[in-house]
């Protein structure tokens, strides 16, 4: 079973609009970690935002917002007042037990996010 | 700017060659780490580094053969790889102790084999 599930190979969203981008996962483990990073065509894989799963609110960095439904395994990334370099892959991914343990990053096959003038 | 760097971003090499990919961090992070990513596709773990020793290896190929100088380097050397090789190669550290244990990834080193 995938670990992680991007159900939304492509999006597309106008410029100054919010877009949600889904993604849920699968664990068995009490404490685990989510992320979102962002991969333009350069190819950097940039950080974007955290969420550890005993964190009770929504992890929020700057535009970005991340909808933590632990009941429903379900991580989706909200972009607010998209713009158009946010234009890139997004991938969803996930780390099983704690930070302080070298576990490897789970990623989803990510979403591809257009966005239009 | 990424703090994590690698060299070249580029490479072009034939099946016979011998080359390296090279990655530097400067923020002081002990574990290092090696993904492949091939168009369109997540990246793939091919090697963990922590406090300069080797802890993970996916099961990748001897044709690669990673190495760790020091704890700010990391090295990728590539002998008698194949077509299906290429792809995009990123390198990536973190703090082995950090609550949250996010990975930061350098711009990768795009491999081609011919």
């Amino acid at each position: 079973a995938q670990k992680i599930t991007q159900t939304q190979p492509g999006m597309f969203v106008q410029e100054k609009e919010a877009v949600t981008l889904d993604c849920t996962y699968d664990t068995s483990d009490q404490s685990y970690g989510l992320f979102w990073y962002k991969q333009p065509s350069s190819g950097e894989m940039i950080f974007l935002i955290y969420q550890g799963s005993y964190d009770e609110q929504n992890a929020t960095e700057g535009r970005y917002s991340l909808n933590f439904q632990k009941a429903r395994k379900s991580a989706n990334l909200v972009i607010s007042a998209s713009q158009l370099g946010d234009s890139a892959m997004y991938f969803c991914a996930m780390r099983e037990g704690r930070g302080s343990t070298l576990g490897r990053l789970y990623f989803g096959r990510g979403t591809q996010l257009t966005v239009w003038p | 700017d990424t703090e994590v760097t690698q060299t070249p971003k580029h490479l072009v090499m034939g099946m016979t060659n011998k080359k390296s990919l090279k990655c530097e961090q400067h923020m002081g992070h002990r574990a290092m780490y090696w993904y492949k990513q091939k168009a369109k596709k997540p990246p793939e773990l091919m090697f963990v580094y922590s406090y300069e020793k080797l802890s993970i290896n996916e099961s990748v190929p001897s044709r690669f053969s990673p190495e760790c100088p020091n704890s700010s380097l990391l090295n990728l050397h590539l002998h008698a790889l194949q077509p299906e090789d290429s792809a995009l190669y990123l390198c990536a550290s973190s703090q082995p102790w950090a609550n949250t244990g996010e990975l930061f990834f350098g711009e990768g080193s795009r491999l081609t084999v011919l």
